[in-house]
């Protein structure tokens, strides 16, 4: 079954601990992105990576780091984690240019 | 200035009548994409629909369609026969072709469908 696997499904951490949330797609996707989702203020987007080794920014990056090794993995790193970072996290990936974006079920974060 | 703008915060429709939700955007790019995805309860981001700018017809997908009006920028979406399940939050999106590499998202509407 082609998806998007994101674990953890939940989290809870405290400030400063690093944590990292995991990102895998079986599709072959190039295209993989991570966003956030706070009340209010829609997804918006972390980072994109266009293919191994090729990551960029997207609108709100500042706290959050990406890698990507292997194609099938985008993991999301948030080295020294604080309470405005606490949000429901979404991994994505996408074929074709114009295809849609395929969405991982979500990792909800607290950060105390 | 919102690359996508939706107005709805909620919206309350009666099962089995239909429902618009709107969504304006902001692009000067002549080749994008439209999207509307549904977020029920449990979380999940599910694809509804898709319309490419070029596409001359307005797209349709079983009781979703997209009213999709090029010159005044607005890409609503049309849920006809709502039904229960229909209750969700729901999120325009764009991507413009130039990059492709950013989607752009509003910021929701909650639909709620009464019995």
């Amino acid at each position: 079954e082609a998806q998007v696997t994101q674990n953890p499904r939940y989290l809870i951490t405290v400030t400063g601990k690093k944590l990292t949330v995991t990102c895998s797609q079986n599709m072959n996707h190039e295209y993989m992105s991570w966003y956030r989702q706070d009340p209010g203020l829609g997804l918006r987007q972390i980072y994109y990576s266009m293919n191994v080794e090729v990551t960029d920014k997207g609108d709100v990056p500042e706290g959050y780091k990406v890698s990507r090794k292997e194609k099938r993995n985008f993991p999301l790193i948030l080295e020294s984690p604080s309470p405005n970072q606490t949000s429901l996290y979404f991994c994505a990936s996408r074929g074709h240019v114009r295809e849609k974006l395929f969405f991982g079920s979500g990792t909800q974060l607290s950060v105390l | 200035a919102q690359k996508i703008t939706q107005t709805q915060p909620g919206m309350f429709v009666q099962e089995k009548e239909a429902v618009t939700l709107d969504c304006t955007y902001d692009t000067s790019d002549q080749s994008y994409g439209l999207f509307w995805y549904k977020q029920p309860s449990s979380g999940e981001m599910i694809f509804l629909i898709y319309q490419g700018s070029y596409d001359e017809q307005n797209a349709t997908e079983g009781r979703y369609s997209l009213n999709f009006q090029k010159a005044r920028k607005s890409a609503n979406l049309v849920i006809s026969a709502s039904q229960l399940g229909d209750s969700a939050m729901y999120f325009c999106a764009m991507r413009e072709d130039n990059t492709g590499n950013q989607f752009y998202f509003g910021t929701g509407t909650s639909l709620t469908v009464i019995p």
